[in-house]
């Protein structure tokens, strides 16, 4: 376990719909990182927070949005969903928005269908 | 950030060192180079960093060269749980994103 959470584990949902995707950090943590996986496109970056505060962006489309909330943990939301969205989608936290001790939640599965 | 090149695959034999290249020519003086490895579809884990020095803990080695322009991870005694795609990244120590690349997947034979 490495002390980052992330909920669900895996979801299926039609093209259209829209999903939630949770994340709580490691505890002590204050930067949350989302990232994209799929199978042909590598480990993508997506955005980041800093206690509550975006703080950088990546390749992230504009049916996705993301915030931190007062308790640290994050959501990303995924809307007007299509098959290419299916992916892995990673959260990771650390503790000062440096990248030395990225902590991996073990993921959350979507499928779009 | 400075752009690395990896092997697409490497195979080691069980209970051997592992020894995994990347070259980052374009280092910068003041950016580090870090480790991370992805197990199947898990997510990835951090391995090691290190600036200039050579580094070690509990899970491995890195080697940089004296022009900081390669390094070199290693696996002491490669299991067949060490099976992975090692990620070598080059960035600065306050720069918002780990950018991944492509890396290399590492097979461990029995």
């Amino acid at each position: 376990d490495s002390g980052v959470t992330q909920t669900p584990k895996h979801l299926i949902t039609a093209t259209g719909q829209r999903v939630t995707l949770r994340c709580s950090p490691r505890s002590g943590d204050l930067s949350v990182y989302w990232y994209q996986q799929s199978l042909d496109q590598g480990l993508q970056f997506l955005i980041q927070y800093y206690n509550g505060e975006e703080r950088a962006k990546g390749n992230i489309l504009e049916r996705f949005s993301a915030q931190q909330f007062p308790d640290l943990h994050s959501e990303l939301n995924l809307s007007s969903l299509e098959l290419g969205d299916s992916a892995l989608y990673f959260c990771a936290s650390s503790v000062d928005g440096t990248n030395y001790g990225y902590t991996f939640g073990s993921g959350t599965r979507l499928t779009v269908v | 950030d400075a752009k690395t090149t990896q092997p697409p695959s490497m195979d080691c034999a069980e209970g051997r060192a592992a020894n995994l290249p990347c070259n980052h020519s374009t280092i910068s003086g003041n950016e580090y180079v870090y480790w991370y490895r992805q197990i199947h579809s898990q997510g990835p884990q951090y391995i090691i960093h290190g600036l200039k020095n050579n580094e070690t803990n509990e899970m491995a080695s890195l080697i940089i060269t004296e022009d900081r322009k390669s390094s070199t991870l290693i696996l002491p005694h490669a299991t067949l749980r060490d099976t992975a795609v090692y990620y070598c990244i080059v960035m600065y120590a306050g720069a918002q994103k780990l950018v991944f690349g492509q890396g290399t997947r590492l097979t461990i034979n029995p």
